[in-house]
């Protein structure tokens, strides 16, 4: 079965310090991985995937992710946190099963910068 | 410029009274989705459509129910709401899977049963 875990359920740090944000997967086949932010009472927005190609991986909001193959990780980064980069965080594989773009969520990971 | 519109944000129902939340689109995306998430949990698929394929998910009850009418807008039918379907419904959409893009979310409608 395809599946992304997020290991931990809250990640602090502080304004101008850099963060992580952990996500592991198990896929058959080649992954297809995501990261989506969502803001308090709103929709999931996208930040960005990893199909193919640069394992390092550029997405919106200053925000990057770095495949790795050999420890089958795809952890979100930024170089320097700001408050508004609080939210809660969810990484997701795309399920190759599906005829459609089914994606599989991870449990989420509540990010939360102080100033 | 808005992609996928949700309407109403906000509905409050009564237990048990059938209520409609409705998703539309201007991407003219060939698949929609429907997903339930609770308090901060990871979304819930519900069901989706690919074109006019409807595809129910197994665990998905049959209170809740689905139609597209078009390309452009899909609606999720509760049918006798319980307290355990309050809850945000997010709807998303994506072109098909040969294309290998993401799903553009909605804002979501969040409901209440009382």
């Amino acid at each position: 079965a395809q599946s992304v875990a997020q290991p931990e359920d809250q990640v602090n740090v502080a304004e101008g310090n850099p963060l992580t944000v952990k996500c592991t997967y198990s896929v058959s086949g080649n992954p297809y991985l995501f990261w989506y932010v969502q803001y308090p009472n709103r929709g999931l927005q996208f930040l960005l995937k990893y199909i193919t190609g640069d394992n390092l991986v550029k997405g919106s909001y200053g925000f990057e992710a770095e495949f790795n193959k050999s420890q089958t990780s795809f952890h979100l980064k930024k170089p320097s946190a700001l408050v508004s980069d609080s939210a809660l965080y969810f990484c997701a594989v795309r399920d190759s099963y599906s005829s459609a773009s089914k994606i599989i969520f991870g449990s989420g990971t509540r990010l939360s910068i102080r100033p | 410029d808005a992609m996928v519109i949700q309407n109403p944000r906000y509905q409050v129902t009564q237990f048990g009274k059938p209520v409609t939340l409705s998703c539309s689109q201007t991407l003219n995306h060939n698949v929609m989705y429907w997903y339930q998430q609770k308090s901060s949990q990871a979304p819930k698929l519900l069901f989706h459509y690919y074109d006019k394929d409807f595809n129910n998910e197994a665990d998905t009850p049959d209170n809740f129910q689905s139609r597209r009418p078009n390309t452009s807008f899909c609606f999720l039918d509760i049918r006798s709401p319980g307290l355990g379907d309050a809850a945000m419904y997010l709807c998303a959409t994506s072109r098909a899977p040969e294309y290998q893009e993401t799903q553009y979310f909605g804002p979501g409608t969040r409901l209440l049963v009382l």
